[in-house]
């Protein structure tokens, strides 16, 4: 049974360019969130997807934007990119009861952004 | 916004004492969850705590939340060098796991 699984694993992009992360859920989950964690920081919360739909947002600018599929993959996409958005990017899912349940979040490994 | 605090940033211990680690939120939380992240790695789930007041033990490790739901511990009895990285609590505000605050993390050195 495979867990969490994101591509690429790294990334270097120069400032001004766009990228596009993907993540697929562990199986039997249907929740995808997306977190940054920049260097020797905690993780911060981007957005959450659930039913192709995002639900929750944390305090990002538009230029991140994201998107989830029928098989409830996600990808996360970075608009502009500028150096300070260098940071290993975590994507985590869950299966929610309902849409107001808490449950077990597990995190993928990251895709590591560099922007030069 | 809501801000999760943890102390320490950094501690290092030998081999066979005991850790704690303390988070605090500026709010309320409808739950705490504990991750581990080993370096070069992601975080790992370690435990859900709900309940004011609530303790749960896993093996060495033993979890604590609060009275008033607004802080928590963390607490390694004996370490063992397996016991190094960093370990960040994520306040859940929402009631729904859908947006998670994570701490500032605590990073565990142990050496023998």
């Amino acid at each position: 049974d495979a867990g969490v699984t994101q591509s690429p694993t790294h990334l270097i992009k120069t400032r001004g360019q766009q990228v596009t992360l993907r993540c697929s859920p562990k199986s039997g989950h249907d929740t995808v969130s997306w977190y940054q964690q920049a260097l020797g920081q905690g993780p911060q919360f981007i957005f959450q997807y659930y039913e192709e739909e995002e639900r929750q947002r944390g305090n990002f600018p538009d230029r991140f934007s994201g998107h989830q599929f029928p098989n409830y993959s996600s990808e996360l996409n970075v608009n502009a990119l500028l150096l300070g958005d260098s940071a290993l990017y975590l994507c985590a899912s869950s299966f929610k009861l309902t849409l107001y349940s808490a449950e077990t979040q597990y995190f993928g490994p990251g895709t590591r952004l560099l922007v030069l | 916004g809501q801000q999760v605090m943890q102390i320490p940033q950094y501690q290092h211990v030998q081999e066979g004492e005991d850790f704690t680690t303390y988070c605090n939120s500026s709010t309320t939380l409808s739950n705490i969850q504990w991750y581990k992240q080993r370096p070069g790695g992601h975080p790992v789930f370690l435990i859900q705590l709900v309940k004011s007041g609530e303790v749960k033990k896993q093996k060495r490790l033993t979890f604590q939340f609060g009275e008033a739901k607004k802080n928590s511990s963390l607490h390694i009895t004996a370490t063992q060098t397996t016991d190094v990285g960093t370990y960040f609590c994520a306040g859940d505000h929402t009631g729904t796991a859908s947006k998670l605050t994570f701490g500032t993390g605590t990073r565990l050195q142990v050496t023998l």
